[in-house]
């Protein structure tokens, strides 16, 4: 139980372009999810918390106009990287937090891995 | 500023003997402490967690010790097995913000047979 799903596990795309990032709670719902953003041999930083039906909460230095989070569902969140630069190339992962859990639970998806080129 | 350090990118352990894996954070406000556990292609799974109030949690071969003077955490696996070779992340909450969670850049364990 408590699998998240993350859709396309690898995307390269060209500069100016838009991506989106598909991240599904498969068999739980769930009211948070999480974005991640890692470097290499970096720690995995914040980028957003989404909350289903509202706006989604950034961190700061992350542009939100650029990082476009929607949470529609109960059960899926995406992240759309618009415009993209060589700069936004980067590992990216959700998480979900399930509607009932404990405060601290989060369920991570495989993450996906962007590269602009 | 990194909040949470893993300072070894790497450890290597022989099978059966004991694992230590460290952390390290610099905000003293943080009161809640997880470890995750990933394994390659797949997302960083919960392992074990540890609240402030103590300095040891056990779960199994898997204890999580706290030392908050230290600002220092470890996980210790005994005995450690091949299946545990995976990368290991802590992470750090501060009070009441269950959605913030700073994480270390993970060590690499290898539990060699």
């Amino acid at each position: 139980g408590a699998v998240v799903s993350q859709h396309p596990s690898w995307v390269i795309c060209k500069s100016g372009t838009s991506v989106k990032i598909e991240c599904r709670s498969l068999d739980f719902q769930a009211t948070t999810m999480f974005w991640y953003r890692q470097f290499p041999k970096k720690s995995l930083m914040l980028m957003a918390t989404s909350n289903e039906g509202s706006k989604a909460t950034y961190e700061q230095g992350v542009e939100k106009d650029k990082f476009l989070i929607n949470h529609a569902s109960l059960t899926l969140s995406t992240l759309t990287v618009t415009s993209a630069h060589p700069e936004d190339s980067s590992f990216y992962i959700c998480s979900a937090r399930p509607s009932s859990g404990a405060s601290y639970e989060q369920y991570f998806g495989p993450g996906t891995r962007l590269t602009v080129t | 500023d990194q909040q949470v350090k893993q300072n070894s990118p790497s450890l290597s352990v022989q099978e059966g003997r004991i694992s230590i894996l460290n952390c390290d954070y610099t905000n003293s406000m943080f009161d809640y402490f997880l470890w995750y556990k990933k394994y390659p292609a797949e997302g960083p799974t919960f392992l074990i967690s540890i609240s402030s109030i103590k300095d040891k949690n056990e779960d199994g071969r898997f204890t999580v010790f706290l030392n908050k003077s230290a600002k220092h955490l470890s996980l210790h696996i005994v005995p450690s097995q091949p299946g545990d070779s995976a990368v290991y992340f802590c992470a750090a909450s501060a009070p009441y913000n269950f959605n913030k969670f700073y994480f270390g850049s993970g060590t690499k364990l290898n539990v060699k047979p």
